[in-house]
């Protein structure tokens, strides 16, 4: 039973440039979350997708924007990035919009030089 | 959500009993608790949730007072593997988790 895998683990980008992050939920799961986690902090609540729809969202700006497909897997977008961007990406996915049996994933190390 | 309040860091040694307190002076009657760990470079993972009194798993207990202002979460004989960030979440079932700073242990040989 495959728990939720993130892509790519490790991404380089120069400010000003667009990034995409992919996520695909664990078996079973429909809920997709994203969360910012900077360095020595706790994960940060992006937002939070369902039926493919954004269900809500943390305080971040409009740069960053995400979709979630069909088959309940989802997508992360942060366009015009900068310095302050650079943080470990995190999935996590639950069942029916719930946070009970939140599973993360191993995250995406964003750099942006 | 209620705000919580944990230590930065804890040491401890091999063998010994750990225990992480956090204050949640403001929690709401539907507030469950909750204790994430975390690796570095990996995703937080569930460890053990509470509403009240004691609750025990296979790898920890949670005390939780009558008043739930506070709980602790208490690690049998910890080994070197357990050193990680842990984090006290409390919330209802609200579809998303809000993070403190966590307390960082450190298990040394």
């Amino acid at each position: 039973d495959a728990g939720v895998t993130q892509s790519p683990t490790h991404l380089i980008k120069t400010r000003g440039q667009q990034v995409t992050l992919r996520c695909s939920p664990k078996s079973g799961h429909d809920t997709v979350s994203w969360y910012q986690q900077a360095l020595g902090q706790g994960p940060q609540f992006i937002f939070q997708y369902y039926e493919e729809e954004e269900r809500q969202r943390g305080n971040f700006p409009d740069r960053f924007s995400g979709h979630q497909f069909p088959n309940y897997s989802s997508e992360l977008n942060v366009n015009a990035l900068l310095l302050g961007d650079s943080a470990l990406y995190l999935c996590a996915s639950s069942l029916r919009l719930s946070n009970y049996g939140y599973t993360f994933g191993s995250g995406t190390r964003l750099t942006v030089v | 959500l209620a705000k919580t309040t944990q230590p930065i860091s804890m040491d401890s040694y091999e063998g010994q009993e750990v225990n992480i307190t956090c204050s949640h002076n403001n929690i709401a009657t539907n507030d469950y608790i909750t204790w994430y760990q975390q690796f570095p470079s990996q995703g937080p993972r569930f460890i053990i949730q509470g509403y009240k009194t004691k609750v025990t798993n296979e790898v920890a207990s949670l005390f939780i007072p009558a008043d739930r202002k506070s709980s602790t979460l208490s690690l049998p004989r910890v080994s070197l593997s357990d050193t990680a960030v842990y984090y006290c979440l409390v919330g209802g079932n609200t579809g998303k988790l809000i993070f403190g700073q966590g307390t960082t242990l450190q298990v040394k040989p």
